[in-house]
């Protein structure tokens, strides 16, 4: 299947610090991409879809100023998690559709905030 | 009522023992289906993707859909200590790569050796 890297893996933060994760599609081109948090033993539950070149499509709920998308190029999203607080501790996941509607995830990035 | 129930286990087997796990859904607009595994803190990775109601085999997986009851299966032949993780089942509507997943609550399974 299609290759998905997001990176770090594992990132500790002081409070009121910003965290950088990067989600890239490594052979494809990804129009779209889509961001999840999950909590211990919980599904995943989206928070913004990501397009290319225009502005990300936050859930209800979710707080466009405290976790902000970029998707510049047709590889790259990010997401950038504002003035962390210990309540944003969690795991973050990307995915993309690499073939019609088929989701590859990438490994996901577990954000400890201290 | 959830779009996708997914019985969350956790469901234990012993080693060799073939597994089912089950989602039902209600929006009879999904389409296209899909399994997940996912191991502790790792992303989901995709097992199973199948549109048709009908079965698909690969390898000791198979998945099941039933449109009409609005039921789908992956069944596990052989089990294996590895295949423990939580399995997810996914739905979506839309055929292009911006449609979004419906994800069940996922089963945790463990094989015991």
């Amino acid at each position: 299947g299609a290759v998905v890297s997001q990176h770090p893996s594992w990132v500790i933060c002081k409070s009121g610090t910003s965290v950088k994760i990067e989600c890239r599609s490594l052979d494809f081109q990804a129009t779209t991409m889509f961001w999840y948090r999950q909590f211990p033993k919980q599904s995943l539950m989206l928070m913004a879809t990501s397009n290319e070149g225009s502005k990300a499509t936050y859930e209800q709920g979710v707080e466009k100023d405290k976790f902000l998308i970029n998707h510049a190029s047709l590889t790259l999203s990010t997401l950038t998690v504002t003035s962390a607080h210990p309540e944003d501790s969690s795991f973050y996941i990307c995915s993309s559709g690499a073939t019609k509607n088929i989701q590859y995830f990438g490994a996901g990035t577990r954000l400890s905030v201290l | 009522q959830k779009e996708v129930e997914q019985d969350p286990g956790p469901l234990s087997v012993p080693e060799g023992a073939i597994v089912s796990l089950n989602c039902t859904y209600s929006n009879s607009a999904f389409q296209y289906f899909m399994w997940y595994r996912q191991y502790s803190r790792k992303g989901p990775e995709l097992l199973m993707y199948t549109y048709s109601s009908g079965n698909k085999e690969d390898g000791r997986f198979t998945a099941q859909v039933d449109k009409s009851s609005k039921y789908i299966s992956l069944f596990i032949r052989d089990s294996q200590p590895s295949d423990s993780a939580t399995y997810l089942c996914a739905m979506i509507i839309g055929e292009t790569s911006g449609s979004r997943l419906t994800f069940g609550e996922g089963t945790q399974l463990t094989v015991n050796p």
